[in-house]
């Protein structure tokens, strides 16, 4: 299985930062990741895909990149609604498996 | 819009079949894919398996001898089958649809217990 390891686990950060959380994947997945943001007793929601596409109705202030294996996810100018849990997932080659998740807490 | 709604019986008993049906909204089963995912109480999400927009089917390697997922398409709905359920399969059980889990459920909280 494609281990996709997250970090941080946990962060925290004040309105107007910028953030970035990465997923290192253990072998090659090429574009197949995404995403998701999920805030407490609710559903994930998709934010990126294919590493670096906006989803829909996504702000943009959130962008994607890639490097090799590692993947990261940028939050420029937190906003106190980007608090929640955040996670990346691979589809590259089943079992499709998500990161550990981030923690995001706004100061 | 798109809707996804789980439905399904919140207590299972240890050694029982859970089945749950997702129910979709604008949204054709034979254009999209729809995932199962589930969440353990406090902890991480797992991709459980998903039906293919041609009706094939993947599962997670380590639940698919336990697994069944199908569908009616004339109901627009997906159906999730697992047997032999023990206490580590308490969850909330989700349904997400689309290539990218574009679309979710609001999820349905599993226990198994006796």
């Amino acid at each position: 299985d494609i281990q996709m390891t997250q970090s941080p686990a946990s962060l925290s950060a004040s309105p107007e930062e910028i953030v970035t959380i990465t997923c290192q994947a253990s072998q090659d997945i090429g574009n197949w990741l995404a995403w998701y943001q999920q805030k407490p007793g609710k559903s994930p929601q998709l934010l990126i895909y294919s590493a670096t596409s906006l989803a829909d109705g996504i702000p943009s202030r959130f962008s994607g990149s890639r490097s090799g294996t590692q993947y990261s996810l940028k939050i420029s100018r937190l906003q106190v609604e980007d608090t929640g849990i955040y996670y990346c997932l691979q589809r590259y080659s089943n079992p499709w498996t998500f990161g550990g998740g981030t923690k995001l807490e706004l100061k | 819009q798109v809707q996804l709604k789980e439905s399904g019986p919140g207590l299972v008993q240890p050694s029982q079949t859970l089945s749950l049906t997702c129910t979709v909204s604008g949204f054709s089963l034979t254009s999209n894919s729809v995932h199962w995912v589930r969440q353990p109480p406090g902890k991480g999400l797992e991709w459980v398996g998903a039906i293919w927009s041609g009706g094939s089917t993947d599962y997670n390697s380590a639940l698919k001898s336990r697994l069944s997922i199908s569908r009616d398409t004339s109901k627009s709905q997906v159906f999730l089958k697992m047997n032999s359920l023990q206490t580590e399969d308490t969850a909330i059980y989700f349904c997400a649809g689309g290539y990218y889990f574009d679309y979710w459920g609001q999820g349905v909280m599993v226990t198994v217990s006796s």
